[in-house]
């Protein structure tokens, strides 16, 4: 079963501008995490934000998070072509499973 | 300190065979997952080891097995592959003595095809 749901399910932009994603779960979290996949590659742990956190940062990303909602975003501000990828949000439904989301691509034109 | 390796990174079956494929985690991590990566289901949790028990395990059927050894290196077993097991095969490990909630390293995943 899969927790998150990404929007949108793909975005492009160029260099330079920002990017949002935004993320919706189902039940309640103890943490939620944001991971990038290059094509066809492993995840890459980018930032975990915990269920009493509302905003994190870490470089040029900045993640929301809004319980009562049950959404998060993750912003990338002026985005590089390096940053084209495929970002997946995961939450661990107050279990001790990690669920993945669909994922959102990303391209950035140079 | 070395990443997450897995091997082999490619392989070709055809339906009916079995399939075992490696994970070695990150050293001093005790906790491995691993996952299914597929166009139309996405990433799908398989189980997870930790000090070689299986700690929780996603909804697969029991074709899909694997274990784990007492250097934390694990395994996993698919027996009797059908064309739908193809996918990219993603193992993680984590430093996590509570489930596998925590920060998750992954590997560069198997690319496995069944023919």
């Amino acid at each position: 079963s899969q927790q998150g749901e990404e929007d949108p399910q793909a975005l492009s932009i160029q260099e330079g501008e920002n990017a949002t994603m935004n993320c919706s779960y189902k039940t309640s979290i103890n943490n939620l995490q944001w991971y990038r996949q290059n094509s066809g590659r492993g995840l890459v742990h980018l930032i975990l934000i915990r269920s009493n956190e509302r905003e994190k940062h870490s470089g040029r990303l900045r993640v929301t998070l809004d319980t009562s909602k049950k959404s998060s975003s993750l912003l990338i501000t002026a985005s590089r072509a390096a940053d084209t990828a495929s970002y997946f949000c995961a939450t661990d439904e107050n279990t001790d499973k990690l669920i993945f989301g669909t994922g959102t691509r990303l391209q950035v034109f140079p | 300190k070395a990443g997450v390796t897995q091997t082999p990174r490619y392989l070709i079956k055809t339906r009916g065979q079995q399939v075992t494929l490696s994970c070695s985690p990150i050293s001093g991590h005790r906790s491995v997952s691993w996952y299914q990566q597929t166009p139309g289901q996405g990433l799908q949790f398989l189980f997870e080891y930790f000090s070689e028990t299986q700690r929780n395990k996603g909804n697969f059927p029991g074709r899909f097995s694997g274990r784990q050894f007492s250097n934390s290196r694990s395994e996993m077993n698919v027996s009797t592959l059908e064309l739908g097991d193809s996918a990219l095969y993603l193992c993680a490990s984590s430093l996590s003595a509570g489930g596998n909630t925590d920060t998750q390293y992954f590997g560069p995943g198997t690319r496995l095809t069944v023919l």
